[in-house]
């Protein structure tokens, strides 16, 4: 079956620390998308990619960093910088705007705690 | 940073009632008005989507009601079962615009 695979589906991490979210699609889809999902406020948009080795900030960028070395896969880095990083991660992936259609397809999520 | 306003937050119904999800937008470049439903622990999934050609589309129990020129859209689900308790979001998009901005979320309960 394709899909997106989102690991782990849980992690904890101490203050201070990096930490790496996979995310493997195997849907031959073009673009690829990280959202921030917190309890009233909906899905935001991290970062995204298009094509390979080519990403675009979206609208909550900073502490994050990510990849797109392989068309399959879109790793997401919390770092020690996002001052706020307790929140569930959601990836997503959309066979490619000029195809005309939007629709994303989502991994099952990440939830990440900081203790 | 483009806006869309969904309300409201929460919404309780009883079994086989029609709730209500509202959206209102800001850019009218967009071309692609999807909505998402997502149970607790999941991504979210497409559930409807329309573009702004038509005013009304219906999938099932499941309608969007399309205002262009007041740049609104909404969700009715129509004889709401216990099943359909989720959270909703209102999203949009086109074809030129390559990501999708996402509404702030209702969490819908439907009492048996």
């Amino acid at each position: 079956d394709g899909g997106i695979t989102q690991s782990p589906k849980y992690l904890f991490r101490k203050e201070g620390q990096n930490v790496t979210l996979s995310c493997e699609q195997n849907l031959n889809h073009d673009a690829m998308y990280w959202y921030r999902q917190d309890p009233g406020q909906g899905l935001r948009l991290i970062y995204y990619s298009q094509i390979v080795n080519d990403f675009q900030k979206g609208d909550i960028a900073e502490g994050y960093s990510v990849s797109r070395e392989k068309k399959e896969s879109f790793p997401l880095t919390v770092t020690s910088a996002q001052k706020n990083p307790t929140a569930f991660y959601l990836c997503a992936s959309m066979r490619g705007q000029s195809s005309g259609a939007n629709v994303l397809t989502f991994g099952a999520g990440s939830r990440l705690t900081v203790l | 940073q483009q806006q869309v306003k969904q309300s409201p937050q929460s919404l309780i119904v009883q079994k086989g009632g029609i709730p209500i999800i509202n959206c209102a937008y800001e850019n009218t470049a967009f071309d692609y008005f999807p909505w998402y439903q997502q149970f607790p622990g999941k991504g979210p999934a497409l559930l409807i989507a329309i573009r702004p050609d038509v005013s009304e589309k219906k999938e099932g129990r499941f309608t969007i009601s399309f205002n262009k020129s007041a740049k609104q859209f909404s969700l009715h689900i129509m004889d709401s079962q216990p099943g359909d308790s989720a959270t909703y979001f209102c999203a949009f998009g086109g074809t030129s615009y390559g990501k999708l901005t996402f509404g702030q979320g209702t969490i819908l309960t439907v009492h048996p």
